[in-house]
């Protein structure tokens, strides 16, 4: 069985400054990894993913999360915060093979702050 | 060109009646997946369509959920008797076919509140 945990339910940064969303992951199989956005009352989208060739992904926006397997961990990081990265962040994880549903993580609030 | 779409996308009804949640997929995309998102939870799966067929429903609740694609494009998702407990956003994507490499693609749901 595959899950994430998201360490954080909410976050707050300033405007500015460096955003960390944290993701750890567990998964008897080389993992797919996955971030997604959920903007208020709309669909997730995705903001990038891993599929075990670099381990250091940039996505959308600005985003970018490193693949540590000795950590487990799959974390979100963007240097300069934006207002309008304000949203709903998820971890997933897929498994490889044709398994093709998507494990999410319960999210993480991001709030910016001027 | 045009997303995922999902009808309607409010639902209010009362306990123990029956609805029907639409997806429409992105054209031409052979799978098709539902998750629920319960208030401040992440999607949970519940199923996944590969052309007409239910490849995988194992994450159906129970016997009172039931989903169907029979021209596998669009798919309706069917809760009989429904609880309380049923209430959140039915989330419905689709990919161009199954498979890990494939994205799949988020409608904006279907908030639906049994009362």
């Amino acid at each position: 069985a595959q899950s994430v945990t998201q360490l954080g339910s909410h976050v707050s940064v300033s405007e500015g400054a460096l955003v960390l969303l944290r993701c750890n992951y567990s998964s008897s199989v080389p993992p797919y990894l996955f971030w997604y956005v959920q903007y208020p009352n709309q669909g997730l989208q995705l903001l990038l993913k891993y599929t075990s060739a670099a381990t250091l992904v940039k996505g959308i926006n600005g985003f970018e999360a490193e693949f540590k397997k000795s950590e487990t961990s799959f974390h979100l990081t963007k240097p300069s915060a934006h207002m309008s990265d304000a949203a709903e962040y998820f971890c997933a994880v897929r498994g490889t093979g044709t398994a093709s549903k998507l494990t999410f993580g319960t999210g993480t609030r991001l709030q910016v702050t001027l | 060109g045009a997303g995922v779409s999902q009808t309607p996308s409010n639902k209010v009804t009362e306990k123990g009646k029956y609805v029907e949640l639409r997806c429409d997929p992105i054209s031409g995309h052979t799978a098709l997946y539902w998750y629920r998102q319960s208030l401040g939870q992440g999607p949970e799966f519940l199923i996944y369509f590969q052309g007409t067929g239910a490849a995988d429903d194992s994450g159906l609740p129970n016997d009172r959920f039931f989903a169907v694609r029979p021209e596998g494009s669009v798919s309706t998702l069917k809760i009989q008797r429904t609880e309380r407990g049923d209430s959140a956003v039915y989330l419905c994507a689709s990919s161009l076919t199954a498979g890990v490499s494939y994205e799949q693609y988020f409608g904006p749901g279907t908030r639906l509140t049994v009362t």
